[in-house]
């Protein structure tokens, strides 16, 4: 069974900084691999996803994340944080042959002026 | 406006008494999922569905039942409540073209006392 680990359960970070949020998957064969973001009082929403390709996939709102096979990590970026990105993030990973997510405990970040 | 609704958003109720949870999607999607959120562990799948009548277990479902008489609806039923299922509970749904696209409601905040 796969499964997802966030090492880092909260973050805070100046605005403009950069951000990186870490993701840790265990997975015997080739994963699907997601980000969603939470924002307070709201339900999840895709931030960006990996199937297959490329290793650096681009998501909405200016995040990125790179897939690394060897390190079985698939870690968030940002470049440069805005207030706006104050919000609880989740990776999560799909198994190749049903429609299953598994959750991470969830990283929560906070921005600062 | 695509999007999946839940009723109610908030709910306090006591040990034992019957309720249900509502779910409905406008995007004629075919897989259907309930997740509930507790701090620290993520969301943990509770049922889902891959289609009309078509309903299986996911990693926490003692307690809950669900249905799914229409493609749009997928109802969480909690036939005895008790305060372990005090939570913040996710629908979810996803077309079988894009399965791991999933799109969450708003989330169900029960607490049971």
């Amino acid at each position: 069974a796969q499964s997802v680990t966030q090492p880092d359960i909260h973050i805070t970070v100046s605005e403009g900084a950069s951000l990186e949020l870490r993701c840790n998957y265990s997975y015997g064969a080739t994963p699907y691999l997601f980000w969603y973001v939470q924002s307070p009082g709201q339900g999840l929403q895709l931030l960006l996803k990996y199937f297959s390709g490329d290793t650096l996939v681009q998501g909405i709102k200016g995040f990125e994340a790179e897939f690394k096979r060897s390190q079985s990590s698939f870690n968030l970026r940002k470049p440069s944080v805005h207030w706006s990105d104050a919000a609880e993030y989740f990776c999560a990973v799909g198994a190749s042959n049903d429609y299953k997510l598994s959750f991470g405990a969830g990283t929560t970040v906070t921005v600062r002026a | 406006e695509a999007q999946v609704t839940q009723n109610p958003r908030y709910l306090i109720t006591v040990t034992g008494k019957k309720l249900t949870v509502t779910c409905s999607q406008n995007m004629n999607h075919e897989y259907m999922s309930w997740y509930r959120q507790d701090p620290g562990l993520g969301l943990r799948q509770i049922y889902y569905s891959m289609n009309v009548e078509v309903t299986d277990k996911g990693d926490v479902p003692e307690g809950y039942k669900v249905s799914r008489k229409e493609k749009r609806n997928f109802p969480l039923i909690l036939e005895s409540p008790s305060p372990n299922q005090t939570s913040l509970y996710f629908c979810a749904s996803s077309s079988d073209r894009t399965p791991y696209e999933q799109y969450f409601g708003p989330g169900t905040r029960l607490t049971v006392t």
